[in-house]
């Protein structure tokens, strides 16, 4: 069974500040691939990276930044001079990667608050 | 990029009525589509996965007689919400997989539907 764990339930950073997001899961597939989706206030899902089992090169995209360590089974999320508009909640999400294998694993969240 | 819509973007019902919610792949063709339910400030439930053509498969729990799924298209779709009861209020989020592609999901914008 797949199990994606998120410690954080809400954080609240001011304005500028960094701030990590803690991802960590448990798969048995030896291929799969892990996400990171963003729910602003109006409830639609954001997608913001998908990363594939077999790439562990970490990711960074403007303020974002992203650390998959496989050893740890984590796939953490920083975010650097965060702006109120980050405000949000995020989830971690896991999938295998073979048909009819694909549908997603959810984390239960992480409400991020930046305080301006 | 590939667009998911969801129709209606909210409803209200009476208990006891049926609600239907259309979800739609605007520009590409679905052969997978996911039905996910959330409650207020928890995480995403898949609830099924709707295969065009063919039944729907349904996760552990979630009655299949009172959430009926419909994937008569490559483009839609439907979720009906049978003999609503207040405990049904949920945000409904549908995804769809691209055809061909294993792992990418695109998601709609989410449906949020009240019984009273």
């Amino acid at each position: 069974a797949q199990k994606v764990t998120q410690a954080q339930t809400e954080i609240s950073v001011v304005e500028k500040e960094d701030v990590t997001l803690d991802c960590v899961y448990e798969t048995r597939d030896t291929t799969y691939y892990l996400f990171w989706y963003k729910q602003p206030p109006s409830g639609e899902l954001v997608f913001l990276i998908r990363r594939n089992s077999f790439d562990e090169q970490n990711e960074i995209s403007g303020r974002y930044s992203w650390n998959f360590q496989k050893s740890t089974s984590s796939f953490n999320f920083t975010i650097t001079a965060s702006q109120v508009v980050d405000s949000a909640v995020y989830f971690c999400a896991l999938s295998g990667s073979n048909f009819g294998n694909e549908k997603l694993t959810f984390g239960t969240g992480t409400r991020l608050t930046i305080i301006p | 990029g590939a667009v998911v819509s969801q129709h209606p973007s909210w409803v209200i019902c009476k208990s006891g009525t049926s609600v239907k919610i259309e979800c739609r792949s605007l520009d590409f063709q679905a052969t997978t589509m996911f039905w996910y339910r959330q409650f207020p400030k928890q995480s995403l439930m898949l609830m099924a996965t709707s295969n065009e053509g063919s039944k729907a498969t349904y996760e552990q729990g979630v009655e299949k007689d009172k959430f009926l799924i419909n994937h008569a298209s490559l483009t839609l779709s439907t979720l009906t919400v049978t003999s609503a009861h207040p405990e049904d209020s949920s945000f409904y989020i549908c995804s769809a997989r691209e055809q061909g592609y294993s792992y990418e999901q695109y998601f709609g914008p989410g449906t949020r539907l009240t019984v009273t």
